[in-house]
Parts: C-alpha cells; structure tokens; sequence
C-alpha cells in the first residue's frame, strides 16, 4: 500500500537529548514537510524540502535539524537546543511543480513528550 | 496579517444541518487550497481541494473559492455526528503549504 509512515508514534525524549523522528513515503512524492503541532494550536511548518539533497526552514525550524538524503526519506531531529519539544509531530509530503495537483498527505504523526 | 486564518469556533450545528466554515488568506498566498479534517488525536486527513474560483462538490462537501474576496469556505451538508472534528485550511505560498488553526465543529444530534 502507498503512504505515508512515520515512526515511532509514542516517543519520550530526556532533557538535554536528540532524538530522531522518522518520515518514509512510497508515494514518489517530490516534496516533504514536518510540522508540530501544540494541543488546541493548527500546525506550525518546522522544515521542508522540494528535492533530495535540499531543504528550507519554516517558520520554527530553530532546535531542529532534518536531512533529505533520500527521496523516500525526511528524518527530523529534535535537539537538546528545542527548549519545548513536547507536541504532536507530522510529516506530510506532495507531488512538486504541478499547480493543479499539490495535494498533501499526512502520516499518522510521531507524539514526542520530554520526561 | 497571518497568510491563512479560521475562526476557532467552536461551531456547533444539529445534526441534519448545514455546516458552513471560512477562511480567508493574504495576498502572499498562491490559489491552491485545501480542506482537512482532523479527529482528536489524529493526523489531518484531506477532504477536498480547490484551484479555482467557484464552487467544487464532492459528495456532502461542497468547497467555495472567491478570489476577489480572498476567502475560501468548506459547507457540509445533511451534518451528522461523525463530522465533529477539527477542519484546518491550508493554502499554498510559494513552496509552502500553510494552513490556519483550524475551526473545531460540533454536531449535536
């Protein structure tokens, strides 16, 4: 099936740690995003890219960094400079450069709370 | 000016009724938008898109864009309880997809 997966969906990170969220898709979508988003809030852009070996900062990129090394594959790390990392995180991704098809698609998202 | 934004609500409407829900965007945001629904707890799942100016139907959804007006609007018809949930707007600026904070809407029965 195609889609969107992100791993792992709980994760609990120590104060002062990186961790890792994962984002893979098989949709041979150009294009991929991370957002967060804070209980009651609407979502926040941290990254994206529009092609393998680049990416842009959003609007809260500050704390996180990400890699597009692959087309598949937009790995997002939260690090011990994000002073606030506990939200619900999701990776999303679209065809690129078509202006009547850039439809998103969401995966089931990646719950990161700091113990 | 934010480039999307939603009325928080919530919206509520009885079951059977029409829901009707806005948003309006800058001039920063391109004509690409998009309707998703998101269940408590859950990812946003897309429900409808819209590229051009007018009416786009789709089952009970109905998607409404004006150009002119700069806003964009989503109606559910025949509402029923399942439909509660969160409905986010997003638009399209530049190679980012930005979206509102979403109208949380409430079917009673």
């Amino acid at each position: 099936d195609g889609g969107i997966t992100q791993s792992p969906k709980y994760l609990f990170r120590k104060e002062g740690q990186n961790v890792t969220l994962s984002c893979e898709q098989n949709l041979n979508h150009d294009a991929m995003y991370w957002y967060r988003q804070d209980p009651g809030q609407g979502l926040r852009l941290i990254y994206y890219s529009q092609i393998v070996n680049d990416f842009q900062k959003g609007d809260i990129a500050e704390g996180y960094s990400v890699s597009r090394e692959k087309k598949e594959s937009f790995p997002l790390t939260v690090t011990s400079a994000q002073k606030n990392p506990t939200a619900f995180y999701l990776c999303a991704s679209s065809i690129r450069g078509r202006l009547s098809n850039t439809e998103a698609f969401f995966g089931q998202g990646t719950r990161l709370t700091v113990v | 000016q934010k480039e999307v934004e939603q009325n928080s609500g919530p919206l509520s409407v009885p079951e059977g009724a029409i829901a009707s829900l806005n948003c309006t965007y800058s001039d920063r945001v391109s004509q690409s938008f998009f309707w998703y629904r998101q269940y408590s707890g859950k990812s946003p799942e897309l429900i409808m898109s819209i590229y051009s100016n007018g009416d786009k139907e789709d089952g009970r959804f109905t998607a409404q864009l004006n150009k002119a007006s700069q806003y964009v609007s989503l109606l559910i018809r025949d509402s029923q309880p399942s439909d509660s949930a969160t409905y986010l707007c997003a638009g399209q600026y530049g190679n980012k997809l930005v979206f509102g904070a979403g109208t949380i809407l409430r079917v009673k029965s």
